[in-house]
Protein backbone atom coordinates (compact mmCIF):
# COMPACT_ATOMS: atom_id res chain seq x y z
CA UNK A 1 0.00 0.00 0.00
CA UNK A 2 1.75 3.26 -0.72
CA UNK A 3 1.88 5.66 2.09
CA UNK A 4 2.66 9.33 2.48
CA UNK A 5 3.25 9.87 6.00
CA UNK A 6 4.10 13.72 7.08
CA UNK A 7 5.30 15.04 9.98
CA UNK A 8 3.62 16.72 12.76
CA UNK A 9 1.94 19.86 12.90
CA UNK A 10 4.14 23.00 14.29
CA UNK A 11 3.74 26.39 15.89
CA UNK A 12 6.31 28.62 15.18
CA UNK A 13 7.33 32.30 15.44
CA UNK A 14 7.49 34.68 12.70
CA UNK A 15 11.23 34.36 11.55
CA UNK A 16 12.09 31.63 12.76
CA UNK A 17 13.12 27.99 10.70
CA UNK A 18 11.11 25.03 10.17
CA UNK A 19 12.02 21.83 8.40
CA UNK A 20 9.00 19.35 8.00
CA UNK A 21 9.09 15.84 6.10
CA UNK A 22 7.35 13.64 4.07
CA UNK A 23 8.16 9.91 4.19
CA UNK A 24 7.12 7.33 1.44
CA UNK A 25 6.29 3.41 1.79
CA UNK A 26 5.15 1.04 -0.03
CA UNK A 27 6.68 1.93 -3.48
CA UNK A 28 9.58 2.50 -5.17
CA UNK A 29 10.46 6.00 -3.57
CA UNK A 30 13.52 6.58 -5.92
CA UNK A 31 11.72 6.27 -9.18
CA UNK A 32 8.84 8.72 -8.61
CA UNK A 33 8.82 12.22 -7.89
CA UNK A 34 7.09 14.36 -4.68
CA UNK A 35 5.41 17.35 -4.92
CA UNK A 36 4.55 20.35 -2.04
CA UNK A 37 1.40 22.20 -2.28
CA UNK A 38 0.27 24.65 -0.05
CA UNK A 39 -3.52 25.20 1.00
CA UNK A 40 -4.04 28.57 2.95
CA UNK A 41 -7.34 28.59 5.62
CA UNK A 42 -10.25 28.19 3.59
CA UNK A 43 -8.34 28.91 0.29
CA UNK A 44 -7.78 26.44 -2.69
CA UNK A 45 -4.43 24.47 -3.89
CA UNK A 46 -1.32 25.70 -4.59
CA UNK A 47 1.57 23.92 -6.68
CA UNK A 48 4.88 24.79 -4.53
CA UNK A 49 6.99 22.66 -6.71
CA UNK A 50 8.58 19.10 -6.91
CA UNK A 51 11.93 16.71 -5.98
CA UNK A 52 13.17 13.42 -7.88
CA UNK A 53 14.56 11.43 -5.38
CA UNK A 54 16.49 9.56 -7.43
CA UNK A 55 19.16 12.58 -8.36
CA UNK A 56 17.88 15.30 -6.48
CA UNK A 57 16.35 17.32 -9.06
CA UNK A 58 14.30 20.29 -8.36
CA UNK A 59 11.85 22.59 -10.02
CA UNK A 60 10.17 25.26 -8.05
CA UNK A 61 6.59 27.03 -9.06
CA UNK A 62 7.81 30.85 -9.61
CA UNK A 63 5.96 32.17 -6.83
CA UNK A 64 7.54 29.92 -3.96
CA UNK A 65 11.26 30.06 -5.59
CA UNK A 66 13.38 31.61 -3.20
CA UNK A 67 10.81 30.91 -0.30
CA UNK A 68 11.61 27.71 0.43
CA UNK A 69 13.36 24.35 0.12
CA UNK A 70 12.95 21.10 -0.96
CA UNK A 71 14.92 18.46 -0.56
CA UNK A 72 14.87 14.35 -0.40
CA UNK A 73 17.36 12.37 1.40
CA UNK A 74 16.79 8.57 -0.62
CA UNK A 75 18.86 6.63 2.00
CA UNK A 76 15.66 6.86 4.10
CA UNK A 77 12.85 7.51 1.84
CA UNK A 78 12.22 10.86 2.68
CA UNK A 79 11.23 14.36 1.12
CA UNK A 80 11.43 17.90 3.18
CA UNK A 81 10.38 21.27 2.77
CA UNK A 82 11.85 24.09 4.51
CA UNK A 83 11.78 27.64 5.46
CA UNK A 84 14.49 29.65 6.65
CA UNK A 85 12.40 32.52 8.48
CA UNK A 86 9.16 31.90 8.43
CA UNK A 87 6.68 34.53 7.96
CA UNK A 88 2.86 35.08 9.23
CA UNK A 89 2.14 34.28 6.08
CA UNK A 90 3.22 30.86 5.77
CA UNK A 91 0.58 29.66 7.82
CA UNK A 92 -1.06 27.34 6.09
CA UNK A 93 -1.63 23.17 5.39
CA UNK A 94 1.07 21.79 3.83
CA UNK A 95 0.77 18.74 1.36
CA UNK A 96 3.44 16.03 0.08
CA UNK A 97 2.27 13.73 -3.28
CA UNK A 98 3.27 11.36 -5.42
CA UNK A 99 3.79 12.37 -8.94
CA UNK A 100 3.92 10.44 -11.91
CA UNK A 101 6.18 12.67 -14.70
CA UNK A 102 6.97 11.16 -17.38
CA UNK A 103 9.45 12.90 -20.64
CA UNK A 104 9.06 16.37 -18.34
CA UNK A 105 5.21 16.18 -17.97
CA UNK A 106 3.39 15.53 -15.09
CA UNK A 107 0.74 13.51 -15.74
CA UNK A 108 -0.60 12.57 -12.22
CA UNK A 109 -0.83 13.38 -8.52
CA UNK A 110 -1.72 10.25 -6.95
CA UNK A 111 -0.99 9.91 -3.56
CA UNK A 112 -1.15 12.39 -1.24
CA UNK A 113 0.38 12.51 2.48
CA UNK A 114 -2.14 13.69 5.28
CA UNK A 115 -1.07 17.20 5.61
CA UNK A 116 1.04 19.21 8.06
CA UNK A 117 -0.39 21.87 9.55
CA UNK A 118 2.50 25.05 10.07
CA UNK A 119 0.76 28.04 12.49
CA UNK A 120 3.21 31.05 12.29
CA UNK A 121 2.25 33.53 14.68
CA UNK A 122 4.14 35.81 17.41
CA UNK B 1 0.33 30.81 -14.92
CA UNK B 2 -3.35 31.80 -14.07
CA UNK B 3 -5.41 29.35 -11.79
CA UNK B 4 -7.88 27.20 -13.74
CA UNK B 5 -11.87 28.69 -13.33
CA UNK B 6 -14.24 26.76 -11.21
CA UNK B 7 -17.87 28.01 -10.40
CA UNK B 8 -17.81 28.17 -6.35
CA UNK B 9 -20.63 26.11 -5.85
CA UNK B 10 -22.68 23.18 -7.37
CA UNK B 11 -25.18 21.35 -5.55
CA UNK B 12 -27.96 17.86 -6.28
CA UNK B 13 -30.64 16.37 -4.73
CA UNK B 14 -29.62 12.99 -4.17
CA UNK B 15 -29.84 10.34 -7.51
CA UNK B 16 -29.05 13.33 -9.89
CA UNK B 17 -26.23 14.39 -11.55
CA UNK B 18 -24.35 17.82 -11.59
CA UNK B 19 -21.39 18.79 -13.90
CA UNK B 20 -18.64 21.02 -12.69
CA UNK B 21 -16.21 23.01 -15.11
CA UNK B 22 -13.11 23.30 -15.31
CA UNK B 23 -12.04 26.70 -17.57
CA UNK B 24 -8.17 27.36 -19.03
CA UNK B 25 -6.25 28.19 -21.93
CA UNK B 26 -4.63 26.54 -24.61
CA UNK B 27 -2.18 26.38 -22.59
CA UNK B 28 -2.60 24.32 -20.05
CA UNK B 29 -6.33 22.52 -19.79
CA UNK B 30 -6.43 23.11 -23.91
CA UNK B 31 -3.15 22.23 -24.99
CA UNK B 32 -2.90 18.48 -22.59
CA UNK B 33 -4.85 15.81 -21.91
CA UNK B 34 -3.60 15.98 -18.30
CA UNK B 35 -6.27 17.43 -16.65
CA UNK B 36 -7.04 15.46 -12.91
CA UNK B 37 -9.77 16.17 -10.59
CA UNK B 38 -9.76 16.09 -6.69
CA UNK B 39 -12.46 15.58 -4.00
CA UNK B 40 -11.55 17.04 -0.90
CA UNK B 41 -13.74 16.29 2.91
CA UNK B 42 -13.22 19.27 5.46
CA UNK B 43 -10.16 18.54 6.69
CA UNK B 44 -8.91 15.80 5.20
CA UNK B 45 -6.30 15.82 2.02
CA UNK B 46 -7.05 15.70 -1.46
CA UNK B 47 -7.82 11.89 -2.99
CA UNK B 48 -7.31 11.56 -6.59
CA UNK B 49 -11.05 11.02 -8.73
CA UNK B 50 -10.08 11.57 -11.96
CA UNK B 51 -6.84 11.61 -14.06
CA UNK B 52 -5.43 12.14 -17.65
CA UNK B 53 -8.85 13.91 -18.50
CA UNK B 54 -11.46 10.15 -17.99
CA UNK B 55 -9.39 8.05 -16.08
CA UNK B 56 -10.42 6.54 -12.56
CA UNK B 57 -8.15 5.25 -10.53
CA UNK B 58 -9.08 1.99 -8.89
CA UNK B 59 -11.12 2.26 -6.07
CA UNK B 60 -12.97 5.06 -7.11
CA UNK B 61 -16.65 4.67 -8.09
CA UNK B 62 -17.95 4.92 -11.79
CA UNK B 63 -20.45 7.40 -10.75
CA UNK B 64 -17.65 9.92 -11.37
CA UNK B 65 -16.59 10.54 -14.86
CA UNK B 66 -14.41 13.34 -16.62
CA UNK B 67 -14.20 14.85 -20.03
CA UNK B 68 -12.88 17.76 -21.99
CA UNK B 69 -14.04 19.96 -24.81
CA UNK B 70 -11.40 22.54 -25.88
CA UNK B 71 -10.24 24.37 -22.71
CA UNK B 72 -12.78 23.20 -20.89
CA UNK B 73 -13.12 19.97 -18.81
CA UNK B 74 -15.81 18.93 -16.91
CA UNK B 75 -16.40 16.61 -13.72
CA UNK B 76 -19.63 14.48 -13.60
CA UNK B 77 -21.67 13.11 -10.55
CA UNK B 78 -24.13 10.97 -11.22
CA UNK B 79 -26.27 9.54 -8.56
CA UNK B 80 -25.41 11.95 -6.49
CA UNK B 81 -24.76 10.58 -2.66
CA UNK B 82 -24.49 12.20 0.61
CA UNK B 83 -21.07 11.62 0.74
CA UNK B 84 -19.70 12.97 -2.13
CA UNK B 85 -20.76 16.18 -0.79
CA UNK B 86 -16.79 17.90 -0.63
CA UNK B 87 -15.08 20.63 -2.63
CA UNK B 88 -13.79 19.13 -5.97
CA UNK B 89 -10.54 20.81 -7.47
CA UNK B 90 -9.45 20.71 -11.22
CA UNK B 91 -5.79 20.80 -11.89
CA UNK B 92 -3.83 20.61 -15.51
CA UNK B 93 -0.32 20.33 -16.49
CA UNK B 94 1.06 23.61 -17.95
CA UNK B 95 4.79 23.14 -17.74
CA UNK B 96 4.07 22.57 -13.77
CA UNK B 97 0.52 22.00 -12.15
CA UNK B 98 -1.98 24.57 -12.14
CA UNK B 99 -5.15 23.66 -9.78
CA UNK B 100 -8.87 25.39 -10.87
CA UNK B 101 -10.15 27.76 -7.06
CA UNK B 102 -12.31 24.66 -6.20
CA UNK B 103 -16.26 23.99 -6.18
CA UNK B 104 -18.17 23.21 -3.26
CA UNK B 105 -20.64 20.56 -3.78
CA UNK B 106 -23.46 20.46 -1.76
CA UNK B 107 -25.97 17.35 -1.70
CA UNK B 108 -29.12 19.01 -0.55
Amino acid sequence: EVQLVQSGAEVKKPGESLKISCKGSGYSFTSYWIGWVRQMPGKGLEWMGIIYPGDSDTRYSPSFQGQVTISADKSISTAYLQWSSLKASDTAMYYCARVTMVRGVIMAVDYWGQGTLVTVSS
Amino acid sequence: QSALTQPPSASGSPGQSVTISCTGTSSDVGGYNYVSWYQQHPGKAPKLMIYEVSKRPSGVPDRFSGSKSGNTASLTVSGLQAEDEADYYCSSYAGSVVFGGGTKLTVL
